[in-house]
């Protein structure tokens, strides 16, 4: 079975700074892994996703990920924060050979001005 | 534009009844999904189709019902035997082959009265 704990129900940050929203997953074999944000009382659209190739990926709005198999990780990040990038965060994974997805709980980012 | 539609955007229940939120889709996508999202606990596999005809149950099926009769609609029935059907309801579709991530549907709240 696969799982994602993402660390961090809540993370604050200052406009300009640096995003970092973690992810870990745990998975039998080799994964794809995704990133979703989701505003209010909407569904989710998805940021970028890792399937093979470079493990550096790179997604809309400013955001990549970086996928770490020695780490079991998959951490977002954005250089610099916007206010409009306050939002719930989702990581979800799935095997390969699997169709479903599993999602951890969710980060909420918080912008201050 | 293709997309998801998920209707109605809010829904009220008494406790007893029956329910059925709609999902439909242009997407030409094989795989339609149902997930139900509650604060704090990320998004929880309710049922999944892969093709028309067929289902399967996810995580927490107990208390749901769904049919695939069309590819483009995927309607899900909330039943009074679930004890506590006060969430967000998120309806998703892919293309069948692995890593192609999810679009989703705007959602729709059901709230039990």
């Amino acid at each position: 079975a696969q799982s994602v704990t993402q660390l961090g129900s809540h993370v604050s940050v200052s406009e300009g700074a640096l995003v970092l929203l973690r992810c870990n997953y745990s998975s039998s074999v080799p994964p794809y892994l995704f990133w979703y944000v989701q505003y209010p009382n909407q569904g989710l659209q998805l940021l970028l996703k890792y399937t093979t190739g470079a493990t550096l990926v790179k997604g809309i709005n400013g955001f990549e990920a970086e996928f770490k198999k020695s780490e079991t990780s998959f951490h977002l990040t954005k250089p610099s924060a916007h206010m409009s990038d306050a939002a719930e965060y989702f990581c979800a994974v799935t095997p390969r050979g699997y169709s479903t997805l599993t999602f951890g709980k969710g980060t909420m980012l918080l912008v201050s001005p | 534009d293709g997309g998801i539609t998920q209707s109605p955007k809010y829904l009220f229940r008494k406790e007893g009844q029956n329910v059925t939120l709609s999902c439909e889709q242009n997407l030409n996508h094989d795989a339609m999904y149902w997930y139900r999202q509650d604060p704090g606990q990320g998004l929880r596999l309710i049922y999944y189709s892969q093709i028309v005809n067929d289902f399967q149950k996810g995580d927490i099926a107990e208390g749901y019902s769904v049919s695939r009769e069309k590819k483009e609609s995927f309607p899900l029935t909330v039943t009074s035997a679930q004890k506590n059907p006060t969430a967000f309801y998120l309806c998703a579709s892919s293309i069948t082959g692995e890593g192609s991530g999810y679009t989703f549907g705007s959602g729709t709240r059901l709230t039990v009265v």
